[in-house]
């Protein structure tokens, strides 16, 4: 199967700042690459997938980055709402895969 | 809303078989397809197996982990997809959760249930 590592596994951060998360994973899935959003207690939210596509309802502040083995996430101003759990998930190649998660804190 | 909900978790024993269900509300189930995760106690999410929509034929994948041992079905009337587990093993034991593929999509998840817990042990 294709693993993704995710990087790093904890970011602390502050509201306002600039965060940047990266998955690689081990075998290229040109840009069928996605990003979630999981906070506690709630379901996993859809928020980039063909690695930069923004899906419906996700401010402008994620943008998606990537192709082949390397993406990034980032989030240009963190708002407080932000501080979650973010994993990414490949369907380039099959099975789909996920990342083992980033959690970016305060 | 647009939701799926799980249902028929619980604690079996290895070689036993359970059924679970994924009822969705608020959007029209006919046309999405229906994929099946879960997470292991301790791990990462895998993904299990997928139903497309009719539309796209109704065709299942599985994972390698589970399959021949796994069936996924659908029920547009009904609004529900299955995912009916026989022969389980403990290293089945994990919180499994049905997604709605995005739409036109397969694989991308855009609606996520809470998950339903399923513990195989002796």
């Amino acid at each position: 199967d294709n693993v993704l590592t995710q990087s790093p596994a904890t970011l602390s951060l502050s509201p306002g700042d600039r965060a940047t998360l990266s998955c690689r994973a081990s075998r290229s899935v040109l840009r069928q690459f996605a990003w979630y959003q999981q906070k506690p207690g709630q379901s996993p939210r859809l928020l980039i997938y063909d690695s930069i596509a923004r899906a419906t309802g996700v401010p402008a502040r994620f943008a998606g980055s990537g192709s082949g083995t390397d993406f990034t996430l980032t989030i240009s101003s963190l708002e407080p709402e932000d501080f979650a759990v973010y994993f990414c998930q490949q369907r380039g190649s099959w099975p789909p895969t996920f990342g083992q998660g980033t959690k970016v804190e305060i | 809303e647009e939701q799926v909900v799980e249902s028929g978790g619980g604690l079996v024993q290895p070689g036993q078989s359970l059924r679970l269900s994924c009822t969705a509300s608020g959007f029209s189930f006919g046309d999405y397809a229906i994929n099946w995760v879960r997470r292991a106690p301790g791990k990462g999410l895998e993904w299990v197996g997928f139903i497309r929509s009719e539309i796209y034929g109704g065709t299942v994948e599985y994972a390698a982990s589970v399959k021949g041992r796994v069936t996924i079905s659908r029920d547009d009337s009904r609004g529900i997809a299955y995912l009916q587990m026989n022969s389980l093993k403990t290293e089945d034991t994990a919180v499994y959760s049905c997604t709605r593929a995005l739409k036109d999509s397969d694989y991308y998840m855009d609606v996520w249930g809470k998950g339903t817990p399923v513990s195989v042990s002796s």
